[in-house]
């Protein structure tokens, strides 16, 4: 079974900063979406980023951004010039394309700005 | 209105009622999917469902039940329900292979 793994529970930076979130998976699998999700105080979820893993390149969103390392299974996401409004629960989140196809979720990552 | 729909909001009941939570959808959704959000845990999954006539348990289903009535609706009961079950609770809908989740605005469970 896949899992996903979020080691910061907590992480707290100045506007106008740059923080970058970690998350790292396991799967045997080749062909696989990531994302990463955001949660407001509001408690909406709201989808932030995805990344294809057959797709060398690395997703952006405006000021979001992601790292995916797939060899050593790792996909972080980046928040340049972060803002108050980016204060919320982040989680990265794995779908197998070929398996269940079911979204696994890692634990998340508060931030505070 | 909301693409997905959840009530209630929030529920407070006491230990050993019976309780339904309803999740409707708009956005034309074969899948369905009940999460679990509990602190330090994430999102943890309940029971989905592939269309009206496909039901499975996902890696939390004890102490849960799932009614798919139609396409847009997903039930989840709580048959007797128990302290530890105290969690925010998410409805959510997807396209066939997208991944991409539409999530309801959740339903906050308190169980006495």
């Amino acid at each position: 079974a896949q899992t996903v793994t979020q080691s910061q529970p907590e992480m707290s930076v100045q506007e106008a900063e740059t923080v970058t979130l970690s998350c790292t998976y396991d799967t045997s699998e080749n062909n696989y979406y990531l994302f990463w999700y955001k949660q407001p105080p509001s408690r909406q979820m709201i989808l932030v980023i995805r990344q294809e893993a057959y797709k060398q390149q690395n997703a952006t969103e405006n000021r979001f951004s992601v790292n995916f390392q797939k060899a050593a299974k790792s996909f972080s996401l980046k928040i340049s010039d972060s803002q108050l409004g980016d204060t919320a629960m982040y989680f990265c989140a794995f779908f197998s394309i070929q398996g269940a196809q079911k979204l696994v979720f890692g634990q998340g990552t508060r931030l505070t700005i | 209105d909301a693409d997905v729909t959840q009530t209630p909001r929030n529920r407070i009941t006491k230990t050993g009622k019976r309780i339904m939570l309803e999740c409707s959808q708009t956005k034309g959704h074969d899948r369905m999917y009940w999460y679990r959000q509990d602190p330090g845990l994430g999102l943890r999954l309940i029971y989905y469902s592939f269309d009206v006539k496909d039901i499975n348990k996902g890696e939390i289903s004890d102490g849960y039940s799932v009614s798919r009535q139609a396409q847009a609706k997903f039930s989840l009961s709580l048959e007797s329900a128990i302290p530890n079950q105290t969690a925010l609770y998410f409805c959510a809908t997807s396209e066939v292979n997208t991944g991409e989740l539409f999530f309801g605005e959740g339903s906050r469970l308190t169980v006495l």
